[in-house]
């Protein structure tokens, strides 16, 4: 069965600390893997794509690693700051059929 | 002005009723589609629409209703709602044709059934 499981399921920090989020997936066959972040009373919005080949990328602050082999990905957020609260979502997209399958998502609360 | 506008963006309403949710865009995709949110749960597929007229059913599509009569607009109809429809409706598009291309979402409609 295709899942997207995450982890923590909520993580509360103190500002300017570095923090890690876990994402493991069972889709097979593997398109891509994308992290989202969803702000309160917002919707969700892109921060990066991973594809098969791609094992770190970077946008500012937040790096996002992919490891095909054991099917796991982590995002990296540096230096946090109190923006950075949201929920963290992983949705990876099937292959073939191009379904997408959704995390539930870590809450991220970063406090002063 | 948002690329992708939900209306409205919170509604309460009684066991029985109709509701409609409404959802325009203005990057011009072909591809758009509804979900709802549950404490706890992933954003689940409701339906998709890849053209004007065109209609898919998704993995929860029981008790809805789509309408995609433009390319801009794409609503979500519950006909008879009921309690457990409480949730949060998200709309999203998506580039023509091209696998890697990010879903952009609505900021969502919170929908209360009493």
């Amino acid at each position: 069965k295709n899942q997207v499981e995450q982890s923590p399921q909520s993580l509360i920090i103190l500002e300017g600390k570095n923090c890690t989020l876990q994402c493991n997936y069972t889709v097979s066959p593997f398109s891509n893997l994308r992290w989202y972040k969803q702000d309160t009373g917002r919707g969700p919005v892109s921060l990066t794509i991973m594809t098969f080949s791609e094992n770190t990328k970077s946008n500012g602050r937040y790096t996002a690693t992919l490891d095909a082999d054991t099917k796991q990905s982590s995002l990296h957020i540096t230096a946090s700051q109190l923006s950075d609260s949201a929920s963290y979502i992983c949705v990876v997209r099937e292959t073939g059929a191009n379904n997408l399958f959704f995390g539930t998502g870590t809450r991220l609360t970063v406090i002063p | 002005d948002a690329d992708v506008t939900q209306t409205p963006r919170n509604r309460i309403t009684k066991t029985g009723k109709r509701i409609m949710l409404e959802c325009s865009q203005t990057k011009g995709h072909d591809r758009m589609y509804w979900y709802r949110q549950d404490p706890g749960l992933g954003l689940r597929l409701i339906y998709y629409s890849f053209d004007v007229k065109d209609i898919n059913k998704g993995e929860i599509s029981d008790g809805y209703s789509v309408s995609r009569q433009a390319q801009a607009k794409f609503s979500l109809s519950l006909e008879s709602a009921i309690p457990n429809q409480t949730a949060l409706y998200f709309c999203a598009t998506s580039g023509n044709r091209v696998s890697n291309q990010p879903q952009h979402f609505g900021d969502g409609t919170r929908l209360s059934i009493l």
